[in-house]
């Protein structure tokens, strides 16, 4: 199993340019998460989906950032524009079901906004 | 919101020592997850707890949820400078998400 794809890998961007997150979850998986990680703040929630539907996008910040799932294969996150205080690793993670299930995480995207 | 309260936020030992984390709440909880994520990574599961009073072992570690499921620990014995990571513990909370603690910054020194 390949297990949660996420691409780049690591992002430099200047402040102002968009930035497109992308993440293939585990095949047959049918929850996915995107999550924010900093040292000041953890791991924090931005967005989740089940069955390609978002569910609860209360931890997404403010209307720069947007995520899609246009299938059970691909979802992204975007920010537009980005700025310096959006540096931070993103990450995607799926699950079998909703409901507290074991989720599995891809290694991660390192945004660097300038 | 449930909250989830880990301790202490930073610990840094020499090889050998024994090592005990702390996860603690005021809500009960059905279950509770401990990962851990290596410098790099993303986290990665080590356990799931799901029944008051419950241990789990995972060669040297010792997983423990608390009779009330409001509290939970993990202790290292002999730590090796492989167990280095972010521990991070875990538990359901609503709309089928997880809340996470802040997580412990282990370092293991040779």
């Amino acid at each position: 199993d390949a297990g949660v794809i996420q691409s780049p890998r690591h992002e430099v961007t200047e402040m102002g340019q968009e930035v497109t997150l992308r993440c293939k979850p585990i095949s047959g998986h049918n929850s996915l998460f995107w999550y924010r990680q900093t040292m000041m703040r953890g791991l924090e929630l931005l967005i989740y989906f089940n069955n390609n539907v978002p569910i609860d996008d209360s931890g997404m910040p403010e209307d720069r950032f947007s995520a899609k799932m246009p299938n059970a294969s691909f979802s992204t996150l975007k920010i537009q524009p980005s700025e310096p205080r959006d540096s931070a690793v993103y990450f995607c993670a799926s699950s079998l079901r909703q409901g507290g299930e074991t989720q599995y995480f891809g290694p991660g995207t390192r945004l660097l906004v300038l | 919101t449930q909250l989830l309260e880990q301790s202490p936020q930073f610990l840094s030992i020499q090889e050998g020592e024994n090592l005990t984390v702390y996860c603690n709440s005021s809500s009960v909880f059905s279950s509770l997850q401990w990962y851990r994520q290596e410098p790099g990574e993303g986290p990665v599961l080590l356990v799931t707890v799901v029944t008051g009073g419950e241990v789990k072992k995972l060669k040297r570690l010792t997983f423990q949820f608390g009779d009330a499921r409001k509290d939970s620990s993990l202790h290292i014995t002999a730590a090796q400078p492989g167990d280095t990571g972010l521990y991070l513990c875990a538990a359901p909370a609503s709309y089928g998400k997880l809340t996470f603690g802040q997580g412990t910054i282990l370092t293991v020194h040779p």
